[in-house]
């Protein structure tokens, strides 16, 4: 099984400022398989980017992903307030499909 | 609109089966990939396995062959069991579609339910 630990467990902002987080995988990920999605409380989560650096529809170009291999970024540019959320990996590169344990992004 | 309704007991007991329908409506479920996933109470994800209309499955190996999915396609609905349940399946249980995205090789959890709780307690 692919294990995905992001890090930082919690990051906290001010608006404005840039968000940089990471997911590290224990082995090989193609970066068309790996994805990333923002869960803000009480909803379900929402995809951000696929392919690693493709932004889904509607998603604001503030969000930028990166990375190849076992090293993935989600830069969040221009913090607002909306943003405060969590965000997972995921990995589809081999089953079990599996999610990191998530970054909670606090805007001060 | 595509939406994705997940309902069932909230509470069931150990040792019991856990039964759980995701209602689908804005798109049928023929010719996708459905999903169910679990959110502990702690926050973690956790993907518990896909069904096709065709009857391909997958499941995660760490629930132990306890997971059972079908695909009603005259209802629109997706199912899931999971059986002998112990209060570390206690969680949100959500479905989700494997979609395409606009590149033909990425794929993603495309369209999610909002989640039904259930707690495992005698």
């Amino acid at each position: 099984e692919i294990v995905l630990t992001q890090s930082p467990d919690t990051l906290s902002l001010s608006p404005g400022e840039r968000g940089t987080l990471s997911c590290r995988a224990s082995q090989y990920v193609a970066s068309g398989n790996l994805v990333w999605y923002q869960q803000k409380p009480g909803q379900a989560p929402r995809l951000l980017v696929y392919g690693a650096s493709s932004r889904a529809t509607g998603i604001p170009d503030r969000f930028s992903g990166s990375g190849s291999g076992t090293d993935f970024t989600l830069t969040i540019s221009r913090l607002e307030p909306e943003d405060s959320a969590v965000y997972y990996c995921q990995q589809y590169e081999d089953a079990p499909l599996t999610f990191g344990g998530g970054t909670k992004l606090e805007i001060k | 609109q595509v939406q994705l309704q997940e309902s069932g007991p909230g509470l069931v007991k150990p040792s019991e089966t856990l039964s759980l329908t995701c209602s689908v409506s804005g798109v049928s479920t023929k010719n996708h990939y459905w999903n169910w996933i679990r959110q502990t109470p702690g926050k973690r994800l956790e993907w518990i396995g896909y069904i096709h209309e065709s009857g391909r499955s997958r499941d995660n190996p760490s629930l132990q062959s306890r997971v059972t999915m079908s695909v009603d396609t005259s209802k629109n609905q997706i199912s899931l069991q999971l059986t002998s349940v112990t209060a570390a399946d206690t969680a949100l249980y959500y479905c989700a579609r494997w979609g395409e995205t606009s590149d033909p090789n990425c794929r993603a959890f495309d369209y999610w339910g909002q989640g039904t709780l259930v707690a495992v307690s005698s």
